[in-house]
């Protein structure tokens, strides 16, 4: 079975800083997407960002942007110029190709630092 | 706009009690899931839908039930089967079944038991 691990509960940053959320993941697939969503206080889930395996190319948008390692399958999220906005729990996710199940890490919380 | 509804916000049920919680979508999707939040954890997919008239058992569906009858609508019964029902639950929907659609999400419900 397919798992996502977040190693770290809980990480910190001072406003306009950079940091990096870890994730790792477990798969016998060669097809598969990844990804990470935002979920700030009011609770509602936002996409970031998404890599698809097949691509060596790292995802961006904007100040976020991800160094994906398929043969270390890792996934991590750099947030650059932290903003006090982006204070909120970050998951990421699995999803093998023509798959039906997001497999989600347990999460990690990010508070921003004025 | 188009997007998820989820309803009611807090939700409470009394022991033996079976609860409805709904998810209603405007956005022409063809697949919609139900996923539980627990404090420290990620989400869990419960049923999921690609199609009216068909769903399928995620992860952790004992103590559920759910209905397509409509493609706008996937109901999720939490019955008195379940024995933990404390969570936040979120709706999402995808267009179609492939695995880099981008989940949108509801804001969710969350249900406590009295």
């Amino acid at each position: 079975a397919q798992t996502v691990t977040q190693s770290q509960p809980e990480m910190s940053v001072q406003e306009a800083e950079t940091v990096t959320l870890s994730c790792t993941y477990d798969t016998s697939e060669s097809d598969y997407y990844l990804f990470w969503y935002k979920q700030p206080p009011s609770r509602q889930m936002i996409l970031v960002i998404r890599q698809e395996a097949y691509k060596q190319q790292n995802a961006t948008e904007n100040r976020f942007s991800v160094n994906f390692q398929k043969a270390a399958k890792s996934f991590s999220l750099k947030i650059s110029d932290s903003q006090l906005g982006d204070a909120a729990m970050y998951f990421c996710a699995y999803r093998r190709e023509a798959g039906n199940k997001l497999v989600f890490g347990a999460g990690t919380i990010l508070r921003v630092k004025s | 706009d188009g997007g998820i509804t989820q309803s009611p916000k807090y939700l409470f049920r009394k022991e033996g009690q079976n609860v409805t919680l709904s998810c209603e979508q405007n956005l022409n999707h063809d697949a919609m899931y139900w996923y539980r939040q627990d404090p420290g954890q990620g989400l869990r997919l419960i049923y999921y839908s690609h199609i009216v008239n068909d769903f399928q058992k995620g992860d952790i569906a004992e103590g559920y039930s759910v209905s397509r009858e409509k493609k706008e609508s996937f109901p999720l019964t939490v019955t008195s089967a379940q024995k933990n029902p404390t969570a936040f639950y979120l709706c999402a929907s995808t267009l179609g079944e492939s695995a880099g659609e981008k989940l949108f999400f509801g804001s969710g419900t969350q249900l406590s038991v009295l």
